[in-house]
């Protein structure tokens, strides 16, 4: 049982256009991370959030926290096929953050 | 820095066979955990280590799975008799002690118990 809903499950979009994905929980977390998975592979690091209503920029990916720490969202602008891949959500109870909470995963296939 | 290294990378075994996976994480991290990843699945917490003590583990981490960290540098991962239900993607991270420190994960051992 994931305690971390992603939405949606599998999105699938054009190159150049923008994208969302939805980490939702009943529960604070102390951190939310976001990560990406090739098949196959680890899950990499993208970015950590810690303060309720932070919102982090990594080139043209938007990473925000929700103010009551237990949300999260990855906007996607201009999408490139490169950025296809499993993005995963994880949140971590404690301060130590390599004891994560992990949500199913959202699918990202994004077409030339 | 090489990062988490993980061997094999794939395992095929059969069922009722014992297997051992190896983890060595990035030199200078000290804590050290391992994770379970099923098909559609986001990873699930199995245990953790900080140097060579073994400071928790999940329920999901039945008797027939065991973990050692002996010299709190490397770690491996024992499945015995396994099943079909052990198939998944194991994975090991590794992260320094201390408040706000991120784990990195390694790439994996696929196992297929057939």
């Amino acid at each position: 049982t994931q305690l971390l809903e992603q939405s949606p499950q599998f999105l699938s979009i054009q190159e150049g256009e923008n994208l969302t994905v939805y980490c939702n929980s009943s529960s604070v977390f102390s951190s939310l991370q976001w990560y990406r998975q090739e098949p196959g592979e680890g899950p990499v690091l993208l970015v950590t959030v810690v303060t309720g209503g932070e919102v982090k920029k990594l080139k043209r990916l938007t990473f925000q926290f929700g103010d009551a720490r237990k949300d999260s969202s990855l906007h996607i602008t201009a999408a490139q096929p490169g950025d296809t891949g499993l993005y995963l959500c994880a949140g971590a109870k404690t301060d130590s953050w390599g004891k994560l909470q992990f949500g199913a995963g959202t699918q990202v296939v994004v077409t030339p | 820095d090489t990062g988490v290294s993980q061997n094999p990378r794939h395992k095929i075994t059969k069922r009722g066979q014992n297997v051992t996976f190896r983890c060595d994480p990035i030199s200078e991290h000290n804590r050290l955990y391992w994770y379970r990843q099923t098909l559609g699945q986001g990873p699930e917490f199995l245990t953790y280590f900080q140097n060579e003590a073994q400071l928790e583990k999940s329920r999901l981490l039945s008797d027939r799975f065991s973990a050692e960290r002996p010299k709190g540098s490397f770690s491996t991962l024992e499945i015995q008799r396994t099943e079909q239900g052990d198939s998944a993607m194991y994975l090991c991270a590794s992260s320094r002690t201390g408040i706000g420190t991120e784990a990195f994960f390694g790439q994996g051992t696929r196992l297929t118990v057939v």
